[in-house]
């Protein structure tokens, strides 16, 4: 059973890089068969797909954000990770982490964290 | 990008009604990759159907899904007090995109 945790600043300037990492916990990052997502959304809204990385390395990301957008692993922290670059209010959002061995959905899911980008 | 298009946009109900909700794609869908989540206030979304009819570990089977191509459905059969929530579709096809939602309150 896969836990998930994010974390990391919950206040962003504009123009700055959005940090954010995902603990796993309950399996290894490097020896499942997942694929580690992001998803965010605004206050009061719906959602959106940020994009995944596939435990062997691929990346697949939401064509929207593309240019702005790097996940990584860390498989000595059993981490994942999300950057976003040159940010602006729009930004603005609860991120959540989720994973599932299949592409097309997400089982495991984060409590999610707020992020605010204001300066 | 395939849009999805969910409607109502808010569906008034009381316990013990049957809740149907639509989901409409811009463009055909395959039925593997069309999913359906619910998400109470403060909380993450919670998988109920993927695949179009698969019900995920845990869900009651008062949850159901169906539909193909463009058009699908999810249906509550007996509405119970924790089922209210916000429900969202998502498909998978060379992007993911989700739909905007349909809010099932308490009439």
């Amino acid at each position: 059973q896969l836990q998930l945790q994010e974390s990391g600043p919950g206040l962003v300037k504009p123009s700055e890089t959005l940090s954010l990492t995902c603990t796993v916990s309950g399996d290894s990052i490097s020896s499942a068969s997942y694929y580690w997502g992001w998803i965010r959304q605004p206050p009061g809204k719906g959602l959106e797909w940020i994009g995944s990385i596939y435990y062997g390395g691929s990346t697949y990301y939401n064509p929207s954000l593309k240019s702005r957008v790097t996940i990584s692993v860390d498989t000595s922290k059993n981490q994942f990770s999300l950057k976003l670059g040159s940010v602006t209010a729009a930004d603005t959002a609860v991120y959540y982490c989720a994973s599932d061995s299949s592409i097309s959905w997400y089982f495991y899911w984060g409590q999610g964290t707020l992020v605010t980008v204001s300066s | 990008e395939i849009v999805l298009t969910q409607s109502p946009g808010t569906l008034s109900l009381s316990p013990g009604e049957r809740a149907t909700l639509s989901c409409r794609a811009s463009q055909s869908v395959s039925s593997s990759y069309l999913a359906w989540y619910q998400q109470k206030p403060g909380q993450a979304p919670r998988l109920l159907i993927y695949g179009a009819s698969s019900r995920a570990t845990g869900i009651p089977d008062r949850f159901s899904g169906s539909g193909s191509g463009t058009d699908f459905t999810l249906t509550i059969s007996r509405l119970e007090p924790e089922d209210f929530a916000v429900y969202y579709c998502q498909q998978y096809g060379n992007s993911l995109t989700f739909g905007g939602g349909t809010k099932v309150e308490i009439k």
